[in-house]
Parts: C-alpha cells; structure tokens; sequence
C-alpha cells in the first residue's frame, strides 16, 4: 500500500506568516492528492483536490503544489482561523487503499 | 444544501458487532461513491472502506478486511457499514463522506463515536 508522510508533524508560527507542508508519497501517485483541515471536535473540511485544485469558497490564500511523489500545501499568509491540523490524502486507486498521511498540528506562535 | 448523518455508534464488547448508517440529503445519492473514515482518539484519519456509486464494488483497508461490510441503498439514499469481531483498536470517531470525482472527500458527516471494551 501507498504511504504518505507528511512534515513537519507540528509547527508554530504567527497570524501572517507564510507556512509550507509537505507530504511524500511512497510511490508516484501523478497529482492524486488532496488536502484537508481539522479542527478539533469537527470533521475534515475538503481543501484541496487534484494536487493544485482549490475547492470551491476555500480561501486563495491556501494553494497546493507538486506531482509524483512529493507535494506541498501553502498558506501564504496565516490567519487566526488557520490554526488547525491538516492532512493529505492520496487516490491513486480511485476508490481504493485512500490513505492519510500522519496529519500537521499549525499552533499559534 | 448536502448533509451526511451518522448513526449507529456505541459501547460494544470486544468480539461484537455494530452496524452504522449514514444517511445523505441534499444531492442525486445514487451518482456519487461514498466513504467510511475513522479517528481513534487523539489520532490520525484512517480511510476505512468504500463503496462505488451503483454498490456493485467494494473496497477496504486491510485493517478491516473480512470483519466489516459496506453497502448502500440507493432507494433510501443511505450508506451502511456492518461491523463484526470488533476489537479495541477498532474504537474511534467514524465519519460517513461523499467521494468527489474519484478525487477527494467533499462532504463529510459529523461522525458517530464507536467504543469497544468490556
């Protein structure tokens, strides 16, 4: 099965700042991955699809990049109500084997 | 407006079984494939199992392989996850979501808390 790492597993940083996650995938996944946000106590909200695609009323702010193996979620400027866990999620198999990498806490700096 | 219910969750003892359902609203059910994802306390997400639209396939991580069952009723707009031989690391949140174009998780429900311990 397809494994996903994603770094850092936690990060501070302050309202503004620019933040990068990573997540690599064991195998070439072409652009089948997609980015979603926690907060506690809530469901997964759907962020990103396709690698690059920003689902719809999602802020610009938040962009996704990469193909293959390794791909990055951004937030070009922080906001309050940014501070959440973040995870990617491939679908290589469509339907099938859709695994999360191990998540990102963003804590307030 | 799309909304996902979660039902079924509870205490049940190691070795029993529970049967979830998720009933969906707010869209053409029978178009879309659907999901179980779980969250063990304090955890990460788990995919769990899906189902593709018509219910004719179905898929599963390994770690639920044999002991849970998918379906769908397309009649009733619902989604149902049967599961049997339950054990401890099986205790999580569970969350019904809609597959987006084979691409992501769109909508998810608002989960439903199975515990297994005796």
């Amino acid at each position: 099965a397809i494994q996903l790492t994603q770094s850092p597993s936690s990060l501070s940083a302050s309202v503004g700042d620019r933040v990068t996650i990573t997540c690599r995938a064991s195998q070439d996944i072409r652009n089948a991955l997609a980015w979603y946000q926690q907060k506690p106590g809530k469901p997964p909200k759907f962020l990103i699809y396709d690698a690059s695609s920003l689902e719809s009323g999602v802020p610009s702010r938040f962009s996704g990049s990469g193909s293959g193996t390794e791909f990055t979620l951004t937030i070009s400027s922080l906001q309050p109500e940014d501070f959440a866990t973040y995870y990617c999620q491939q679908f290589s198999g469509y339907y099938h084997q859709l695994t999360f990498g191990g998540g990102t806490k963003v804590e307030i700096k | 407006e799309v909304q996902l219910s979660e039902s079924g969750g509870g205490l049940v003892q190691p070795g029993g079984s529970l049967r979830l359902s998720c009933a969906v609203s707010g869209l053409t059910f029978r178009n879309y494939a659907m999901s179980w994802v779980r969250q063990a306390p304090g955890k990460g997400l788990e995919w769990v199992s899906s189902v593709n639209p018509s219910g004719g396939s179905t898929y599963y991580a390994d770690s639920v392989q044999g002991r849970f069952t998918i379906s769908r009723d397309n009649s009733k707009d619902t989604v149902t996850l049967q599961m049997n031989s339950l054990r401890s690391d099986d205790t999580a949140i569970y969350f019904c979501a809609k597959i987006y174009s084979g691409s992501g998780l769109d909508k998810w429900g608002q989960g439903t808390l199975v515990t297994v311990s005796s």
